[in-house]
This record gives structure tokens, C-alpha cells and sequence, in this order.
């Protein structure tokens, strides 16, 4: 059963850089049919696509994000990484990491993490 | 780049009710299209992709239909387990974007 499991500080001063790990157990990130996803969620609210990585290291980001965030990929331990810049407080979230299922480019999620809330506070 | 917009925002069903939900995109996206369920404190849960394919272990009380630029889920008898919040996401391009969800509330 593949499991995804987001690791990382849960409180992030502003104007710092958020930096989240996803492990994935179950299964290689290395498969040439998924693609590796980051999703937030701000307390009350919906869900938002931070953007997506292939594991030969293509990426994809949301436009309204594509300056601050730097996804990345690590075979060997088989975990992807998410790192946000310049965080402000609208910036705190739960974070969720999720495979999806895809073709020529990223479909829809199949798994996901359980989540893990960031805090943005001095 | 392309936005969802479901409707209604909330919605009050009692058990054994229809209860349809409908995602509109800004453009067609052909069938691509997916619907996930979450509930409180719990990562989303995928139900329907493709426009109208269940995902495996997902009861049969839960269709999608449409194409182009219209989507509805539809619970055919809405049980306790179904009240929660629903989610439409496009996947028609490269940059993915979700509805605003729907919540199904006890009525």
C-alpha cells in the first residue's frame, strides 16, 4: 500500500523560506506513469495546486506561486521536496503532498499525505 | 488559465436524498476532470475521474457526467458517511486548478 508522509517545521517566521519533505513508502517515486504532487489548504478554506515534479526533475507550478516555490526530487530516498519563499502569514496552511496519476502531464490525485499545518508567526 | 466554479457553495440533504453538485470550467477541458470528498481534518479522497470513471472501492451511489465545459456528481442516495465537503479539479493542462468545493451538510 503506497503511503506519502509530509515532514517539516510546523512554524515558520515571515519572510523566511517553508521547507517540507514528502517520503514516499509503498512504492517508487521513480515510476514512469506518476507524477508528485504539493497542495495547500488555509485554515476554513479550499484547496490550491502548488505544483507538480516528474521524477526525471520536470516541474510545474502554479502561476500565482511560480516565483517563490522550488520543488525537487530525490530518487535515492525516494522523497520530494517543497520549498516556499518569502512566506507571509497568508502562506499558513495545511500542506498536503499526493501522487497523481498521469499521462504526457499530471492528471488527478490517487494518494495522498494526511497533511501537515504550517504556521507562519513570528 | 482555466477556472473551476462549482455550485451550490452549501448544501442541506437528508439521508436517502439525490443531491447533485455542479463544476463549471471558464473553458472546455474536454472529460478532464476529477472529483475528490474530504471531511474534517482529513486529506481529500478521490471519487471520480475522467469525468464519469469510479475510482476502485468507491460505492456506486457516487456518478459524474459531462464534458466540455459542464460537470455534475451526482449521490444517487446520500448516506451518513457522504455529508462533507466535495472538490472538482481540472487537469486539462499542465497548471491544475480546483473548484471552490461544496459543502453537503445534515438538513
Amino acid at each position: 500500500q503506497l503511503q506519502l508522509q509530509e515532514s517539516g517545521p510546523g512554524l515558520v517566521k515571515p519572510s523566511e523560506t517553508l521547507s517540507l519533505t514528502c517520503t514516499v513508502s509503498g512504492g517508487s517515486i521513480s515510476s514512469s506513469i506518476y507524477y508528485w504532487g504539493w497542495i495547500r489548504q488555509p485554515p476554513g478554506k479550499g484547496l490550491e495546486w502548488i505544483g507538480t515534479i516528474y521524477y526525471s526533475g520536470s516541474t510545474y507550478y502554479n502561476p500565482s506561486l511560480k516565483s517563490r516555490v522550488t520543488i525537487s526530487v530525490d530518487t535515492s530516498k525516494n522523497h520530494f521536496s517543497l520549498k516556499l519563499s518569502s512566506v507571509t502569514a497568508a502562506d499558513t496552511a495545511v500542506y498536503y503532498c499526493a501522487r497523481h496519476r498521469g499521462g504526457t502531464s499530471p492528471y488527478y490525485f490517487d494518494y495522498w499525505g494526511q497533511g501537515t499545518l504550517v504556521t507562519v508567526s513570528s | 488559465d482555466i477556472q473551476m466554479t462549482q455550485s451550490p457553495s452549501t448544501l442541506s440533504a437528508s439521508v436517502g436524498d439525490r443531491v447533485t453538485i455542479t463544476c463549471r470550467a471558464s473553458q472546455s477541458i474536454s472529460t478532464w476532470l476529477a472529483w475528490y470528498q474530504q471531511k474534517p481534518g482529513k486529506a481529500p479522497k478521490l471519487l471520480i475521474y475522467k469525468a464519469s470513471s469510479l475510482e476502485s472501492g468507491v460505492p456506486s451511489r457516487f456518478s459524474g457526467s459531462g464534458s466540455g465545459t459542464e460537470f455534475t456528481l451526482t449521490i444517487s442516495s446520500l448516506q451518513p458517511d457522504d455529508f462533507a465537503t466535495y472538490y472538482c479539479q481540472h487537469y486539462n493542462s499542465y497548471f491544475l486548478t480546483f473548484g471552490g468545493g461544496t459543502k453537503v451538510e445534515i438538513k
